[in-house]
């Protein structure tokens, strides 16, 4: 059972626009989610993050929102560099768990085209 | 954050031995865990590295096949043993802190012949 799920498994953005990443999740006791960046022959590295109590949380480029009735979330990068080429991932955990645990999605690789 | 060392970054090989993957991180942290990436598939996570103590395993792992240890708050090994071609993915540690969301390493690319 796939708690979280991206179903783009890829997409491509021309420089300067925007870039939009989605995610849905299944189980409505997730109350923190994040998104990571994955270059080849790298590991994941932390973008951003929001809790359940926001619906909207940015920094510098990035922008997630949250939609927790549709559970829903959403990574928003602009303007899209070719430096963001990458897989992105995203995350949901329970905090309430008190086990830091993550699920990850399945990725979504973002190709930006110069 | 803390730098983490992964050990080794690749290997390759046969089938029915194991391998043991050492994560280094250059600071005392909390926690510790091991994931795995098979070919095109999500991370997953293997268990929760306890200091001193027998690893939390998730659902359809188990400790025969993935031994952990975690001796000190700086270090941890897992050992994939038995190996089988299934078993060919890209193993991360990560490890966290209070306040602060999981930090990765760059993992270890192995493939089973």
């Amino acid at each position: 059972d796939q708690q979280v799920k991206q179903n783009s498994p890829s997409l491509s953005v021309q420089e300067g626009r925007i870039s939009i990443l989605n995610c849905d999740y299944t189980n409505s006791m997730f109350d923190y989610f994040l998104w990571y960046k994955k270059y080849p022959a790298e590991g994941p590295t932390f973008l951003i993050s929001i809790s359940s109590i926001k619906d909207k949380n940015e920094d510098g480029r990035f922008t997630v929102f949250l939609n927790k009735s549709a559970k829903h979330l959403s990574l928003h990068i602009v303007p899209s560099q070719p430096g963001d080429s990458a897989v992105y991932f995203c995350a949901a955990s329970r905090t309430t768990s008190g086990t830091y645990k993550y699920i990850f999605g399945t990725g979504t690789r973002l190709k930006v085209l110069a | 954050s803390a730098v983490i060392s992964q050990k080794p970054s690749r290997d390759i090989c046969q089938r029915g031995t194991s391998l043991t993957i050492q994560c280094q991180v250059d600071s005392q942290v909390t926690m510790m865990f091991w994931y795995r990436q098979q070919p095109g598939q999500s991370l997953t996570l293997i268990a929760t590295a306890n200091q001193g103590s027998e690893a939390t395993y998730e659902s359809g792992f188990v400790i025969d096949k993935f031994p952990i240890s975690r001796p000190n708050l700086t270090f941890s090994t897992l050992t994939v043993s038995n190996m089988s071609p299934e078993d060919s993915s890209i193993y991360l540690c990560s490890v966290k802190e209070f306040g602060q969301p999981q930090h990765f390493g760059d993992g270890t690319r192995l493939s089973i012949l």
